[in-house]
């Protein structure tokens, strides 16, 4: 069954500093998703990657993907106090007997970010 | 507007009441799918539904109940509630094969029992 986890999940850290977010994940998969959530409100798509190697960037915000060590990292650089949020990673997973496709989750890190 | 539609936002009730909440997933969308979150339990899923039949269960309680309709709007029915069941219910939806940007999520119903 494949299992996703993420590390840290609580980070708190200042304004102007540089900090990544650990996405691993147990089984192949050939795609991740990146989601951002603020407090109360839904969850918002940032990345999608799709291959190994992949590297997709917007803002501050970097993540990154490698396949064969089934880790992605969602980079932060120089944050700011709007980049306070909870971060998900989620994986591409199967449900094998009907064919189908599903997200599996990870507990997603809650980042904190003081001026 | 993601294109999920939640309905209603927030619903207040009393324990022992039952509720339905209501997705209309994104048009074109064929497969819907129900998470619940606490502030203890983190991102949940419940159960997933493909043209109108049931492709998986998660961590779905017995007093809970899910279908999808003909048109492909989903309804999740929560009854016998318990204080323990205030939450976030968010509906996703998505095509068959995840491409893009996998699951639009709506809003969520933002249920509390009192």
């Amino acid at each position: 069954e494949l299992k996703v986890e993420q590390n840290p999940l609580f980070l708190s850290m200042q304004e102007g500093k540089n900090y990544t977010i650990y996405c691993n994940y147990s089984t192949t998969s050939d795609r991740l998703y990146w989601y951002r959530q603020d407090p109360g409100k839904s969850l918002e798509s940032l990345f999608v990657l799709l291959s190994n190697g992949a590297v997709k960037q917007e803002g501050r915000l970097m993540a990154s993907l490698d396949t064969k060590a089934r880790l992605s990292t969602l980079h932060i650089t120089a944050a700011v106090h709007d980049l306070s949020a909870t971060y998900f990673c989620a994986v591409v997973g199967w449900i094998t007997i009907q064919g189908a496709q599903k997200l599996v989750f990870g507990q997603g890190t809650r980042l904190t970010i003081n001026p | 507007d993601s294109g999920v539609t939640q309905t209603p936002k927030h619903l207040i009730t009393a324990t022992g009441q039952r509720v339905t909440l209501r997705c209309s997933p994104r048009s074109g969308d064929l497969s819907v799918y129900w998470y619940q979150q606490s502030l203890d339990q983190g991102l949940q899923f419940l159960i997933q539904y493909y043209n109108g039949e049931e492709r998986a269960k998660g961590n779905i309680l017995e007093r809970f109940s899910a279908q999808q309709f003909p048109d492909l709007h989903s309804e999740l029915n929560l009854s016998s509630l318990e204080l323990g069941d205030s939450a976030l219910y968010f509906c996703a939806s998505s095509p068959r094969s995840l491409t893009g940007y996998g699951y639009t999520f709506g809003s969520g119903t933002r249920l509390t029992v009192v």
